[in-house]
């Protein structure tokens, strides 16, 4: 079975831009997790989606914004970038039979993106 | 609300010796525990999971964790370390409409 996969894998933008990100999960995962990962914050949640209709939300604001498709694929927006939203950008799905945070989640190797 | 701290930034082992992780938790009732690894590059990969019974856990590549009620301590232990185990370790812990990841443990092998 393939695992999670993102793209692009590297992004460079800069200040103000708009950038969108995808993630395919695990075929028969309905639920799809992003994360931003940085050195100074660490592993932050951002957003949680379960057929099409996100669950759960971290404290973010509203520069980020996410959605899933029917298939159960998802796309990550952030919109004005600023220079603090560089970072790794990591999506992870799961069965998500229960609760979302009892369940194992199957990480993608991320997306970097860059804002300069 | 739930939390994670792993207290160790970063921990350096000689190849073959013996490891442990440590992990505390704020839950206020049972936690699902989870243990990731995340090697340079790559996404987290889990390791080992707790959700009830026996609190020793066994895993991948070697991993166990213990489950401590009464310390809210989760650590992960490994008897002989490999220079492959170099990588940054998240311990975890999940409720229903929540997961919370801790700031990591990134290990170190010395050859």
């Amino acid at each position: 079975k393939a695992g999670v996969t993102q793209t692009p894998r590297y992004l460079i933008k800069t200040r103000g831009q708009q950038v969108t990100l995808s993630c395919s999960p695990i075929s028969g995962h309905r639920s799809v997790s992003w994360y931003q990962q940085t050195p100074g914050q660490g592993l932050q949640f951002l957003f949680e989606y379960f057929s099409e209709t996100q669950r759960n939300k971290g404290n973010f604001p509203g520069r980020f914004s996410g959605r899933q498709f029917s298939n159960s694929r998802s796309e990550m927006n952030v919109s004005t970038l600023e220079l603090g939203d560089s970072a790794l950008y990591l999506c992870a799905s799961s069965m998500a039979t229960g609760g979302w945070g009892y369940n194992e989640q199957f990480f993608g190797p991320g997306t970097r993106l860059t804002v300069l | 609300a739930q939390s994670v701290t792993q207290p160790d930034i970063h921990i350096t082992v000689s190849e073959g010796a013996s490891l442990e992780l440590r992990c505390n938790y704020s839950y206020g009732a049972t936690p699902y525990l989870f243990w990731y690894v995340q090697s340079p590059g790559q996404g987290l990969q889990l390791l080992l999971k707790y959700f009830s019974g026996d609190t020793l856990v066994q895993g991948i590549k070697g991993f166990e964790a213990e489950f401590k009620r009464s310390q809210s301590s989760f650590n992960l232990r490994k008897p002989s370390v490999h220079w492959s185990d170099a990588a940054e370790y998240f311990c975890a812990v999940g409720s229903n409409n929540d997961m919370r990841f801790g700031a990591g443990t990134r290990l170190t092998v010395k050859p």
